[in-house]
């Protein structure tokens, strides 16, 4: 989805390397998720922020950190990168309004174009 | 601990034919299933969604048929075609105490054959 941009789209890196993964929206959306997608284990939620000032640990968070830099982006950063890490990386948006006008929970989420992370 | 279990991993079927996709969950409190379809070198996109109060919602080929005493719900795709192939995920989630996030399945590689 155009409105969804991630960068870089791939990176090769060496273990210990500090790596940030950046996602960048202009759907005006509230919250934005990173994901991690590995072979046979589906999408992994590692960190959410529903507004700027509020960031929350998904499922897979230890060795990762987040940013929430406007409302627009959304950093994720490997402080110490290991070859456990290879994966590939989604950063997501969703509304916080439903079609009634009020909080939903029943959102559509609107996923970038992803970026193959490498780590030797 | 996995919450949503996905079946098949990989599924192969002739064009025409009817590719059928299984999830199951454990949270009670889920209230709002979705599934995502992923072409190669994308990210997901939804496809179609359901919530439990109804036990079946279609969108034109694509249908989810949903079992809330079995705590089950499917991917129906009748006369699939190969650009059907893609890997689809079954996602759940929860709108209890302000949670929104989404739970996903592995994922189901369907490969369409001429």
């Amino acid at each position: 989805d155009a409105d969804v941009t991630q960068t870089p789209r791939n990176r090769i890196t060496k273990t210990g390397k500090r790596i940030m993964l950046e996602c960048s929206q202009t759907k005006g959306h509230d919250r934005m998720y990173w994901y991690r997608q590995d072979p046979g284990l589906g999408l992994r939620l590692i960190y959410y922020s529903f507004d700027v000032k509020d960031i929350n640990k998904g499922e897979i968070s230890d060795g990762y950190s987040v940013s929430r830099q406007a409302q627009a982006k959304f950093s994720l950063s490997l402080e110490s990168a290991i070859p456990n890490q290879t994966a590939l990386y989604f950063c997501a948006t969703s509304d916080i309004y439903g079609t009634s006008g009020s909080p939903s929970s029943y959102n559509e989420q609107f996923f970038g174009p992803g970026t193959r992370l490498t780590v030797l | 601990q996995q919450q949503v279990k996905q079946s098949p991993q990989s599924l192969i079927v002739q064009k025409g034919g009817i590719s059928i996709i299984n999830c199951a969950y454990e949270n009670t409190a889920f209230d709002y299933f979705p599934w995502y379809q992923q072409f190669p070198g994308k990210g997901p996109a939804l496809l179609i969604a359901i919530r439990p109060d109804v036990s079946e919602k279609k969108e034109g080929r694509f249908t989810i048929s949903f079992n809330k005493s079995a705590k089950q719900f499917s991917l129906h795709i009748m006369d699939s075609q190969p650009g059907d192939s893609a890997t689809y995920f079954c996602a759940a989630s929860s709108s209890g105490a302000g949670s929104y996030q989404l739970t996903f399945g592995k994922g189901t590689k369907l490969s369409v054959i001429p």
